[in-house]
């Protein structure tokens, strides 16, 4: 059971340097989803995929861009990173049935910028 | 726009005794999910507890289970007989959105200490 996957885990990138954060699910669902976690602010959002062909900007999406892929697949890019974007990226995906349907969670990718 | 809040950024208790995480949440919805999550040192997001809004009754899995006051806009977890394993980082989450479009909304988080 791989559930949701994330390449790479641990990643350094120099300033200005570009970067795409792969992520992939192989339970079905509609909705995926990017995150970033920094210290004392929880989990905020920083672009969605409702559904295969659509994506969505979160709370915070300003220095990314996503792609998604195809129903698996949805990807997040660093095209000129910046120290503040040195965080962790957790990349989700949830099914889009009636009822309480939790969010499913990669392991996470650890990036410095330096 | 929905906010959640967790108030208590650090939590200490005492290995097999219980212990209540607090969360409170603004929304103008009538009908939403409310969630628990569990973050170890692994990074790992761990799905603890689910609660419908529409459910009265107050969810319950093993030694968790939550108190949801939903005039209040509350929803604390209770951890019973506490064990070393269950220290973590503890996220509360609320689900928003029509179907199709949920985007799940998460507090800030309470690290949760278990003192042998």
């Amino acid at each position: 059971n791989a559930g949701v996957t994330q390449t790479p885990k641990f990643q350094v990138l120099k300033t200005g340097q570009s970067m795409t954060l792969q992520c992939a699910q192989d339970m079905n669902h509609n909705s995926m989803y990017w995150y970033r976690q920094d210290p004392g602010m929880g989990l905020r959002l920083i672009y969605y995929s409702a559904s295969e062909g659509t994506t969505d900007k979160g709370e915070v999406p300003n220095g990314y861009n996503v792609s998604r892929l195809n129903k698996r697949e949805f990807s997040l890019r660093l095209e000129s990173a910046a120290p503040s974007q040195t965080s962790v990226y957790f990349c989700a995906s949830s099914d889009i049935a009636a009822g309480a349907q939790p969010q499913h969670f990669g392991d996470g990718t650890r990036l410095s910028i330096l | 726009a929905q906010t959640v809040t967790q108030s208590q950024p650090e939590m200490s208790v005492q290995e097999a005794e219980t212990v209540t995480l607090s969360c409170t949440y603004d929304t103008s919805e009538s009908d939403y999910y409310l969630f628990w999550y569990k973050q170890p040192p692994s990074r790992q997001m761990i799905l603890v507890i689910r609660q419908e809004a529409y459910k009265q009754q107050n969810a319950t899995e093993n030694r968790f289970s939550v108190n949801f006051q939903k005039a209040a806009k509350s929803f604390s977890l209770k951890i019973s007989d506490s064990q070393l394993g269950d220290a973590a980082m503890y996220f509360c989450a609320y689900r928003t959105g029509t179907s199709g479009t949920y985007k799940y909304i998460f507090g800030t988080g309470t690290r949760l200490k278990v003192l042998a």
